[in-house]
């Protein structure tokens, strides 16, 4: 999975709780990314991030919060957890280069259950 | 904005047959597209891309695409199915700023 680490890979938690999530890299690119998986929808953006301390929301962004202070490190937070948020999460990262061409590579994903 | 449209959410062949997934495009300039393929329980794994050198492009497993501006479409084929190919495949297009969008996925059965 190209130096990607999700965790954690499972989770069930209750409606209301606080839930965070980690994406870990080892490849130092810039661009890291946390989509959602949901059948019928593909994956869809929530954030993405274009350096240390820089993020921007994506697709489907309300209800979740990132931080980025490490290059290595991309964390994604539902601050009050909904059923709606059930879904498998994933992290992406992808190095901003002519040469790399946008290649995106996938972590192995972060399953939720909200309850 | 920029979108891709996979046509067919479920496709089934026979081992040995044709493999045609479908995916049209929409992108304002030149895009960078993408075909990627998720396996169960799986990330999903880069097949091939497109990055504006040769319209046919080759991945591995047997796998090629190839891109025709005219129809906006960058549909995946693959000459001899093979039971390991059933998997779930997105069509992705990413613009300037590294945004990818991607398609909703098509489901491959592949009958024995």
């Amino acid at each position: 999975d190209a130096g990607i680490t999700q965790s954690p890979r499972h989770k069930v938690t209750e409606t209301g709780t606080p839930v965070t999530l980690r994406c870990h890299q080892t490849e130092n690119h810039r661009y890291m990314y946390w989509y959602r998986q949901d059948p019928g929808h593909g994956l869809r953006l929530i954030h993405y991030s274009y350096g240390v301390k820089d993020t921007d929301k994506g697709e489907v962004s309300d209800g979740y919060s990132v931080s980025r202070s490490k290059t290595e490190d991309f964390l994604l937070t539902l601050e009050s957890a909904t059923s709606s948020q059930t879904s498998v999460y994933f992290c992406a990262i992808s190095e901003a280069s002519v040469l790399a061409k946008n290649i995106q590579y996938f972590g192995a994903g972060t399953r939720l259950s909200v309850l | 904005a920029q979108s891709v449209t996979q046509l067919g959410s479920h496709v089934s062949v026979s081992e040995g047959a044709l493999v045609l997934l479908r995916c049209n495009y929409s992108s304002s300039v030149p895009p960078y597209l993408f075909w990627y393929v998720q396996y169960p329980n799986q990330g999903l794994q880069l097949l091939l891309k497109y990055t504006s050198a040769a319209t046919l492009v080759k991945g591995i497993n047997g796998f090629e695409a190839e891109f025709k501006k005219s129809e906006t479409s960058f549909h995946l084929t693959k000459p001899s199915a093979h039971m390991s190919d059933a998997a779930e495949y997105f069509c992705a297009v990413s613009s300037a700023n590294n945004q990818f969008y991607f398609g909703t996925g098509t489901s491959l059965t592949v009958i024995p």
